[in-house]
């Protein structure tokens, strides 16, 4: 079964910084990885999808990788600012189906 | 495009009782929906997959007799937890797939339930 591991589980940053969220999974056979936002209380919101085939993806100041073979993907996010504060899931599915989550990445940052 | 809606997005309901949660593709065709369930400080975990006019499939200890869902059109799916108890205050969130684009899902906002 797949299993999403996200590091860490929380930081917290002083505004400008840039940062490096991490997320591993153990079934390389992935067909999509998402990376989502949620703020406290709230619903998801889709940040970034990188496919199977791609190695990246950019959205602003946001940048994703995905290392299939290693299970890895990192989210980028730069220059952060207090309303990027939020918990930050990633999530793997196989051929559209369901996905697995990780336990998520709580940001803070200091304004 | 590709807008998935919930509701009610709250409900607040007395132990026993019945709650009924829907999900909605609001301007797609979803031919296979997903119910997740989300306890708090906890990640999201699929509690049953449904299709469009079929029985739905449900994860390994999920209640099927609890947790009903009706997939009864191409743009509608329902959750309803029957007989609700306090343990089964969560967030509920769905997500859908778009007939013609399987490879994406689109999820909705969530419906957060407590049970008193």
């Amino acid at each position: 079964k797949q299993e999403v591991t996200q590091i860490p589980a929380a930081l917290s940053v002083p505004e400008g910084e840039n940062l490096v969220l991490n997320c591993s999974f153990t079934d390389s056979a992935i067909y999509n990885l998402q990376w989502f936002r949620q703020d406290p209380g709230k619903g998801l919101t889709s940040l970034l999808l990188i496919q199977s085939s791609q190695r990246e993806q950019t959205s602003g100041r946001l940048n994703a990788s995905l290392d299939k073979s290693s299970g890895r993907s990192t989210l980028y996010i730069a220059a952060s600012q207090p309303g990027d504060s939020a918990t930050y899931l990633c999530a793997v599915d196989k051929a559209g189906n369901q996905f697995y989550f990780g336990t998520g990445t709580s940001l803070t940052v200091i304004p | 495009g590709a807008v998935v809606s919930q509701h009610p997005s709250w409900v607040i309901c007395k132990s026993g009782t019945s709650v009924k949660i829907e999900c909605r593709s609001l301007d797609f065709q979803a031919t296979t929906m997903f119910w997740y369930r989300q306890f708090p400080k906890q990640s999201l975990m699929l509690m049953a997959t449904s299709n469009e006019g079929s029985k739905a499939t449900y994860e390994q200890g999920v209640e099927k007799d609890k947790f009903l869902i009706n997939h009864a059109s191409l743009t509608l799916s329902t959750l309803t937890v029957t007989s609700a108890h306090p343990e089964d205050s969560s967030f509920y969130i769905c997500s859908a797939k778009k007939r013609g684009a399987p490879e994406t899902q689109y999820f909705g906002p969530g419906t957060r339930l407590l049970v008193l």
